[in-house]
């Protein structure tokens, strides 16, 4: 079975300062990760998607993600926070073989952007 | 332009009702999920169609019905036997083994 950790259900941090969000997976099997964002009462949108070519994946609004196969990691990171970077955040994974193509996802990082 | 169309986007249910919330996709996308989202929780898969006339129970099943009569809708119906319905419900498509889901924006279904 598959699962997702996230640490922290919320980070607060300043404008211009550095996002980090922390996600350990755990798969019997190599693993397809995603990091996802919410806006309030809004869809999930994609921010980007580790699929084994490279290990720093770089998404949308400047996001980037780096797998760690030795620490079963998919931190996200922003190098400075913009105020529309108010979210919540998503981590998910996809076994390899998982039936169905199901995600499963972690409980989510709330962001809050300090002035 | 390509995507998820969740209706309505607020849904009032009172007790002993079934409601069903409908989710179009026009992205020709074989896959199809219902999610339930509470607050301070991830998303909890209810339903999954991989094809038309054929679906999966997910990890909260009880109390929701769906049909897949058509590849490009997946409506979910939440009966009267969920007692605790109040949630923000995701609908979501996929084409591929490791495709990533793209989601509607959802409807908000509250107890009156």
């Amino acid at each position: 079975a598959q699962s997702v950790t996230q640490l922290g259900s919320h980070v607060s941090v300043s404008e211009g300062a550095l996002v980090l969000l922390r996600c350990n997976y755990s798969s019997s099997v190599p693993p397809y990760l995603f990091w996802y964002v919410q806006y309030p009462n809004q869809g999930l949108q994609l921010l980007l998607k580790y699929t084994s070519a490279a290990t720093l994946v770089k998404g949308i609004n400047g996001f980037e993600a780096e797998f760690k196969k030795s620490e079963t990691s998919f931190h996200l990171t922003k190098p400075s926070a913009h105020m529309s970077d108010a979210a919540e955040y998503f981590c998910a994974v996809i076994g390899a073989k998982a039936a169905g193509n199901k995600l499963t996802f972690g409980g989510g990082t709330r962001v809050l952007v300090k002035p | 332009d390509g995507g998820i169309t969740q209706s309505p986007k607020y849904l009032f249910r009172k007790e002993g009702q079934n409601v069903t919330l409908s989710c179009e996709q026009n992205l020709n996308h074989d896959a199809m999920y219902w999610y339930r989202q509470d607050p301070g929780q991830g998303l909890r898969l209810i339903y999954y169609s991989q094809i038309v006339n054929d679906f999966q129970k997910g990890d909260i099943a009880e109390g929701y019905s769906v049909s897949r009569e058509k590849k490009e809708s997946f409506p979910l119906t939440v009966t009267s036997a969920q007692k605790n319905p109040t949630a923000f419900y995701l609908c979501a498509s996929s084409q591929g083994r490791n495709q990533p889901q793209h989601f509607g924006d959802g409807t908000r279904l509250s107890i009156l």
